[in-house]
Order: structure tokens, then C-alpha cells, then sequence
């Protein structure tokens, strides 16, 4: 079965720490993306990546940064947490695929950190 | 960049009855993907449909069909003979390169 692993379900952390939150997906998707999910406020992009080493800006970059060394593994990083940081971080990943490519590829998602920064 | 918006926070709807959720989204492109997905208590995401935009015949998944209308940036999902196991956020997506989603439409269904 495939599947898009989170590391952790739920996650402590006190202001100002450095928080690494991994996702490891086993389909060999070229494309990772992470989310956070606020109740009202729906799924928001934070970054995605379709390729090793390559990483593009989502809608709220900001107090984020990503690392993708290996193709099945997408690190979010909290360089400074923030208590407006906390939240439902959901990971997701699929095939490559562009507009015109006959591709209607889904998301395949993990199953979310719930972080807390106190 | 590209928007979705789902005006309905929150929905209900008697079991057996049909339901529709609406969803809009803002777009300069001609190609392009859009989706529904269904969030359980579980927290995991769960595709329940998807419609190309060069498709012009709406797309349907047993008790599950879209109305998408391009020209009005309109897609819209109905749930015929809804069960309580539809009970759920859900949400509208849409796709070029990356995905979008809106912020979500609670739906409860009655006994």
C-alpha cells in the first residue's frame, strides 16, 4: 500500500526552538508539498518541491524554510518557532505532471503533525 | 496567484437527501485540474472525485458528481443519497503545477 509517512502525529515545542518536522513518501514521487491546515482557513501552501534539491515558494513561505536531499524525503524546518506557528501541518506528495500533460495526478497525504509552540 | 473559495463554512444535511457544496476559484490559465477531497475525523485526506478542464462532460463517482461550469469558474460537488459515513470537512482544490485548496465546507448529515 502506498504511503506518505509524517514523523510525528503531535509535536511540543517552546518559542524561539528549531523544529524539524520530516515526511518520507515510498511511490518515488517527484512532487512533495507541505501544507498547514487552520480550522476556517483551509490547506495552505507553505512549499512544494518537484525534484531533489528543488523547491519553490508557496502562499506563506514565510518563517519556513525546506530541505529535499533524497527524492522520498521533504524536511520542513522552523528556523525560530513561533506560537502563530502552531498548527496541523499535512504533507502530500504525487507523479510529476504539468498542465497539458494528461495528467489528473491526486494527492496521496500523510496523516498530519498537530504542532504546538507554547 | 490562484484562488479557490468555498463560501459555505458549514452544511447539513438529512441522511438519504442530496447536498451540494459549492466552490469557486480564480484562474488566468485554460488548462488545468480541480478536485474534491474528503477529510474524516481521521484527518485523513481522501480524493473523492476530480474533473479535467478540457473535459466538458461533468465528472461522476457513484452518489458523487460535479457541476463544473468553466466559463463561470464554478465547481460545484453534489452528494446524492447522503450517508452518515459522508459526514466530513471537505475540500475544493485546483491544480496547474502545484495545488490550491479552499478553506473548507463542514458537512454534517442527520439521522
Amino acid at each position: 500500500d502506498v504511503k506518505v509517512t509524517q514523523s510525528s502525529r503531535y509535536l511540543v515545542k517552546r518559542t524561539g526552538e528549531k523544529v524539524f518536522l520530516e515526511c518520507v513518501q515510498d511511490m518515488d514521487h517527484e512532487n512533495m508539498f507541505w501544507y498547514r491546515q487552520d480550522p476556517g482557513l483551509g490547506l495552505r501552501l507553505i512549499y512544494f518541491s518537484y525534484d531533489v534539491k528543488m523547491k519553490e515558494k508557496g502562499d506563506i513561505p514565510e518563517g519556513y524554510s525546506v530541505s529535499r536531499e533524497k527524492k522520498e524525503r521533504f524536511s520542513l524546518i522552523l528556523e525560530s518557532a513561533s506560537t502563530n506557528q502552531t498548527s496541523m501541518y499535512l504533507c502530500a506528495s504525487n507523479r510529476a505532471g504539468w498542465t497539458g500533460t494528461s495528467t489528473n495526478e491526486k494527492l496521496f497525504f500523510g496523516s498530519g503533525t498537530q504542532l504546538s509552540v507554547l | 496567484a490562484q484562488t479557490v473559495t468555498q463560501s459555505q463554512p458549514e452544511m447539513s444535511v438529512q441522511e438519504a437527501e442530496t447536498v451540494t457544496l459549492s466552490c469557486t476559484y480564480d484562474t488566468s490559465e485554460s488548462d488545468y485540474y480541480l478536485f474534491w477531497y474528503k477529510q474524516p475525523p481521521s484527518r485523513q485526506m481522501i480524493l473523492v472525485i476530480r474533473q479535467e478542464a478540457y473535459k466538458q462532460q461533468n465528472a461522476t463517482e457513484n452518489r458523487f458528481s460535479v457541476n463544473f461550469q468553466k466559463a463561470a469558474k464554478s465547481f460545484s460537488l453534489k452528494i446524492s443519497d447522503s450517508q452518515l459515513g459522508d459526514a466530513a470537512m471537505y475540500f475544493c482544490a485546483y491544480r496547474t503545477n502545484d495545488m490550491r485548496f479552499g478553506a473548507g465546507t463542514r458537512l454534517t448529515v442527520k439521522p
